[in-house]
C-alpha cells in the first residue's frame, strides 16, 4: 500500500498568507496521478489539482500543485476567507489501487 | 452538467448488509469509471472500490470479502452492497466519478449508521 502522509497536520493563517501544504508518499507516485482536494464541512470534497500540478477547471489561480517521486506540495498564495477547509492529497497506484492522505486542516 | 446522487436507508443493524445507489445523470453510466468512497465521522477518505460497465472492477483488500458492486445501464445507476456491517462501518458514503487520473465529481454523500 503507498501511505500519503500529509503535514502538518493543522495550518493556521491568516486571509492574505501564503499555505503550504505537504503529501509525501511512502514510494514514488506517478506525478499524473497525484491529486488534491478540498472538502468544506458537510460538502463532498472538491478536485483542485490533477496530475500533480493542473488545476481542475474553475479553480482560482492562487491555487498550485508542484512535486514529483514522493514529495508533493499544495501552495494556496494569499487565502481568501473560504479556503479554509481540509484539503486531502490522493494518489492511484498499488494495491489498494486509491489512497488518500489523512488531511491537513487549514485553519484561521 | 453530471450529477450523481447517492440513496438508500440511513440506518442498517450489524451484520446485516447496507445497500446504496448512485443515480447518474449528465453522462452515461456504460462510461468511465465509477467509484463508492467512504468517510467515517471526523475521520479521513477511505477508497472502497471502482467498477465500469464492462465488468471491470476493483476493491479495497480491506474489504474485498465483503463488497459487491453492479451497474444498471437502463436506470443509468450503480449500486454498492457491503455485508456483515458492523459500527466501523458508519460513514457518509460517497459516489464519484473517476476521470483523467482524478475525482472530477462527487455526490453530495449519504450517511449510513450501523446501529441496532
Amino acid at each position: 500500500e503507498i501511505v500519503l502522509t500529509q503535514s502538518p497536520g493543522t495550518l493556521s493563517l491568516s486571509p492574505g498568507e501564503r499555505a503550504t501544504l505537504s503529501c509525501r508518499a511512502s514510494q514514488s507516485v506517478t506525478s499524473s496521478d497525484l491529486a488534491w482536494y478540498q472538502q468544506k464541512p458537510g460538502q463532498a470534497p472538491r478536485l483542485l489539482i490533477y496530475g500533480a500540478s493542473s488545476r481542475a477547471t474553475g479553480i482560482p489561480d492562487r491555487f498550485s500543485g508542484s512535486g514529483s517521486g514522493t514529495d508533493f506540495t499544495l501552495t494556496i498564495t494569499r487565502l481568501e476567507p473560504e479556503d479554509f477547509a481540509v484539503y486531502y492529497c490522493q494518489q492511484r497506484g498499488g494495491s489498494p489501487p486509491v489512497t488518500f492522505g489523512q488531511g491537513t486542516r487549514l485553519e484561521i | 452538467q453530471l450529477q450523481l446522487q447517492e440513496s438508500g436507508p440511513g440506518l442498517v443493524k450489524p451484520s446485516e448488509t447496507l445497500s446504496l445507489n448512485c443515480s447518474v445523470s449528465g453522462a452515461s453510466v456504460t462510461i468511465h469509471y465509477w467509484n463508492w468512497i467512504r468517510q467515517p465521522p471526523g475521520k479521513g477518505l477511505e477508497w472502497i472500490a471502482y467498477l465500469h460497465s464492462s465488468g471491470n472492477t476493483n476493491y479495497n483488500p480491506s474489504l474485498k470479502s465483503r463488497v459487491t458492486t453492479s451497474v444498471d445501464t437502463s436506470k443509468n445507476q450503480f449500486s454498492l452492497k457491503l455485508n456483515s456491517v458492523t459500527a466501523a462501518d458508519t460513514a457518509v458514503y460517497y459516489c464519484a466519478r473517476y476521470y483523467d487520473n482524478a475525482y472530477d465529481f462527487w455526490g453530495q454523500g449519504t450517511m449510513v449508521t450501523v446501529s441496532s
